[in-house]
């Protein structure tokens, strides 16, 4: 069975700092999502990482995943208030006939100013 | 305007009186699903249906059931209904299985 985890689960940094968000998994896979989540709101597509070695960047929110390492990550740069919200990383559960999705827990940054 | 649409959005019922939430996208795309969001849980996928007539068991699939008779339609319906199953329900689809999905906008149930 799949396994994601991510961490941390809760991130409290002030407005500027540089973070990183790590999703680790547990199966091979070749395919991660990250999507954000506001408070309230559905969820909203980032980045697909589609290879190993993958790195996508969309304004201060740069991914990236390795294969190998079963591991993708998040990095914060600079980070500005508006980034707060819930993000989480998905993988594609590479089994053959197995086409679910498997979400992490997700992780709940706060940002202040 | 491209999206996934739910209704309702907000439902409150007794245990045991069967409903149905419905779920609705724009894309003309293969691949619908239903998730839940629980507080420390985060998503879990209920069902899933990679085209009309095709559909599959996600995590947690007991007390749900779904059915796919048009590309655009993935109704969610609770037959008998019980307080486990207060949640935040999420439809959302993608143009397949290993793109990413486009999420609707949620339906806060409540079991009583």
């Amino acid at each position: 069975e799949l396994k994601v985890e991510q961490n941390p689960l809760f991130l409290s940094m002030q407005e500027g700092k540089n973070y990183t968000i790590y999703c680790n998994y547990s199966t091979t896979s070749d395919r991660l999502y990250w999507y954000r989540q506001d408070p309230g709101k559905s969820l909203e597509s980032l980045f697909v990482l589609l290879s190993n070695g993958a790195v996508k960047q969309e304004g201060r929110l740069m991914a990236s995943l390795d294969t190998k390492a079963r591991l993708s990550t998040l990095h914060i740069t600079a980070a500005v208030h508006d980034l707060s919200a819930t993000y989480f990383c998905a993988v594609d559960d590479w089994g053959g006939s197995n086409y679910k999705l498997t979400f992490g827990k997700g992780t709940l940054l706060t940002v202040n100013p | 305007e491209a999206q996934v649409t739910q209704n309702p959005r907000y439902l409150i019922t007794v245990t045991g009186k069967k409903l149905t939430v419905t779920c609705s996208q724009n894309m003309n795309h293969e691949y619908m699903s239903w998730y839940r969001q629980d507080p420390g849980l985060g998503l879990r996928q209920i069902y899933y249906s990679m085209n009309v007539e095709v559909t599959d068991k996600g995590d947690v699939p007991e007390g749900y059931k779904v059915s796919r008779k048009e590309k655009r339609n993935f109704p969610l319906i609770l037959e008998s209904p019980s307080p486990n199953q207060t949640s935040l329900y999420f439809c959302a689809s993608s143009f397949g299985r290993r793109y990413e999905q486009y999420f609707g906008p949620g339906t806060r149930l409540t079991v009583t």
